[in-house]
């Protein structure tokens, strides 16, 4: 199984540039979740979704945007970077049922110059 | 909404001996306390996880304690070895409602010394 699949690996961008973060899931999970790390810090809640056309702000939505069209794909699009959005980002899944266990993807390490 | 704060920073034992690391929360609403490990370039993993209504778990070297009352939980690490070495976070969320988002600690960095 593939997990949780999360394309870029490595990206850098200009200030003012746009791009999208591509996340997949092959788990039939229905709860998916942006994160983004800074270092040294812990993992801070961007955007989630609880299933396919419902997404819902976390703690730290401003500069992002999300969409959910099918259950396997939650894609984070960063409009007009700033290097504030340098970080680590994250996807995450859970099935949303009795078992909680959130499984992450490998990161994004995005720089913005 | 919830607030998780972790101690300590960083943590540096020799190899056999007991790691400890505390987490405390604020929304007593909580009941679902994961443990999870970070190695480098790697996301974070599901290590042992802690549900509201059980004070204690065990699996192997790892175990967790949970205190409702003074919203504290704690992992216990004995016999640590060099492949303990990582980052460890710990995290709160409800489990049967809501988003079932988890709010995470700041992490413990964890240099098991061989």
């Amino acid at each position: 199984n593939a997990g949780v699949t999360q394309t870029p690996k490595f990206r850098i961008l200009k200030i003012g540039q746009s791009m999208t973060l591509q996340c997949a899931q092959d788990m039939n999970h229905n709860y998916m979740y942006w994160y983004r790390q800074d270092p040294g810090m812990g993992l801070k809640l961007i955007y989630y979704s609880v299933g396919a056309g419902i997404t819902d702000k976390g703690e730290v939505p401003n500069g992002y945007n999300v969409s959910r069209s099918t259950t396997e794909d939650f894609p984070l699009r960063l409009e007009l970077a700033a290097p504030s959005q340098t970080s680590v980002y994250f996807c995450a899944s859970t099935p949303g049922t009795a078992n909680t266990e959130a499984f992450f993807g490998q990161g994004t390490r995005l720089t913005v110059v | 909404g919830e607030n998780v704060e972790q101690h300590p920073s960083t943590l540096s034992v020799q190899e056999g001996d007991s790691a400890v690391i505390k987490c405390t929360y604020s929304d007593s609403a909580s009941n679902y306390f994961p443990w999870y490990k970070q190695e480098l370039g790697k996301g974070p993993q599901l290590i042992i996880d802690i549900r509201s209504n059980v004070g204690e778990k065990k699996d192997q070297r790892i175990a967790v304690t949970l205190n409702k009352t003074a919203k504290h939980f704690s992992l216990h690490i004995t016999e640590t070895q060099p492949e303990d070495s990582a980052v460890y976070f710990c995290a709160a969320s409800r489990w049967d409602t809501g988003r079932r988002a988890l709010t995470f600690g700041s992490g413990t960095r964890l240099q098991v010394q061989p």
